[in-house]
């Protein structure tokens, strides 16, 4: 357990709904990193997080895809309208800004989508 | 954009054997981290590194920042070291993006 914490761990929903995953960061760290991971590849960056500003989201893979961390502490990811290949594990790490380019991230259990 | 290739793919050995992953990345980096994943998801960094060698246990991670290449070893194998093992760089000079390899998978047999 590295203390980063999401909420569904599985998620099965049916084409057209909106689904949205929570993550519980390690208290103290002030960045939060969204990725998806589909079998057999690494995991994509999607977006991240310093405290509440949402310092990249260039990288979300279309305008259905949306964060948000409005205290700086926990996050959501929604996706709106969900397809067949949004399916993938979705992962939260977090990590404690320290000035260098690459931090330590912790990672969570990540949530699996199924989109039926 | 940083390119990251991973070698093997797949990697299968016996208990005791020694192992060696490889990761090469295209743009010059302060530091490379060396993750691993289990079945099921969770990922754990193991290091994280800018230069020379860093060891944990059997593990050893080693990065020559001038030929842009890194190893990972793991001496002595046994079968509870069996997962992806993923390196992952900044995406460019300066930024917090990372750009993961596509992993090497490992199994290690009793």
């Amino acid at each position: 357990d590295t203390g980063v914490s999401q909420d569904p761990r599985h998620k099965i929903t049916k084409r057209g709904q909106n689904v949205t995953f929570r993550c519980d960061p390690i208290s103290e760290h002030n960045r939060l990193y969204w990725y998806r991971q589909t079998l057999g590849q690494g995991p994509e960056f999607l977006t991240y997080f310093q405290n509440e500003a949402q310092l990249e989201k260039s990288r979300l893979l279309s305008d259905r895809f949306s964060a948000e961390r409005p205290k700086g502490s926990f996050s959501t990811l929604e996706i709106q309208r969900t397809e067949q290949g949004d399916s993938a594990m979705y992962l939260c790490a977090s990590s404690l800004k320290t000035g260098q380019s690459t931090d330590t991230q912790y990672f969570g259990p990540g949530t699996r989508l199924t989109v039926l | 954009k940083n390119e990251v290739e991973q070698s093997p793919q797949n990697l299968t050995a016996q208990e005791g054997e020694f192992i060696t992953i490889n990761c090469s990345y295209s743009v010059g980096i302060s530091a490379l981290h060396w993750l691993q994943q289990h079945p099921g998801g969770g990922i754990v960094s193991l290091f994280m590194l800018s230069s020379g060698k860093k060891k944990h246990g059997r593990l050893i991670a080693t990065i020559n920042i001038q030929e842009k290449h890194s190893s990972l070893h793991i001496t002595a194998s046994h079968p509870r070291d069996s997962a992806v093992y993923i390196c992952a760089v900044p995406t460019a000079g300066g930024s917090y993006i990372p750009t993961f390899g596509r992993g090497t998978s490992l199994i290690v047999h009793p």
